[in-house]
């Protein structure tokens, strides 16, 4: 089963609207990072959130992280097509040595014109 | 601008050919990661390595190995290609992936037919 699953798997909005995205997971965590990938492209780093932090912010985009229920959201707001792409989760796992990234399934935006 | 770079970008190689996937950041990161994602799904991590000459196997078996005698590089190898091998392979490297998060390579796209 997967550290990190979002939800929905896929998002379809008007350009201007705001888009949510979720993600759960299963064991303790150092942080949750949330990632942007264009088709076929590597990923992009977006945010990082600590598991001792409930919110944070980064120009359009606003993650909560909630560690009594294991979940984050991303919001990105005033979305516009440039923002279409697929957009993970990863969880660093407080029990692994080192650091090692576990990625969600991802959800796929599309941004309407 | 990712100072991490990919060769090939996209490869279609014939089944028992031995490849070389290469992966070089120019940025003096310790940690390098590679992930193998087959197209719309999650990223599996099949090897990772926390400095020269240190290597180790990720979550997913894979088939694949790598080496890690420079800190700039670390190439991915198939000694015997097989079509069940095609798929997506990103390369990634961090500062600091608990707080800096990773930096990804644009992927090599592998076809074994």
């Amino acid at each position: 089963s997967q550290q990190g699953e979002e939800d929905p798997q896929a998002l379809s909005i008007q350009e201007g609207e705001n888009a949510t995205m979720n993600c759960s997971y299963k064991t303790s965590i150092n942080n949750l990072q949330w990632y942007r990938q264009n088709s076929g492209r590597g990923l992009v780093h977006l945010i990082l959130i600590r598991s001792n932090e409930r919110e944070k912010h980064s120009g359009r985009l606003r993650v909560t992280l909630d560690t009594s229920k294991k979940s984050s959201s991303l919001l990105i707001t005033a979305s516009r097509a440039a923002d279409t792409a697929s957009y993970f989760c990863a969880t660093d796992a407080a029990e692994t040595s080192g650091s090692r990234l576990t990625f969600g399934e991802g959800t796929q935006l599309t941004v309407n014109p | 601008e990712a100072d991490i770079y990919q060769t090939p970008r996209y490869l279609v190689i014939g089944t028992g050919k031995k490849i070389t996937l290469e992966c070089s950041q120019t940025m003096g990161h310790d940690k390098m990661y590679w992930y193998q994602q087959d197209p719309g799904m999650e990223l599996h991590l099949i090897h990772y390595s926390y400095g020269v000459n240190s290597t180790e196997k990720g979550d997913l078996s894979s088939e694949s190995t790598v080496s890690r005698i420079r800190t700039e590089h670390f190439p991915l190898t198939l000694e015997s290609a097989r079509p069940s091998h095609t798929s997506q392979y990103l390369c990634a490297s961090s500062e600091g992936p608990r707080v800096y998060g990773y930096t990804f390579g644009s992927g090599t796209r592998l076809t074994v037919v």
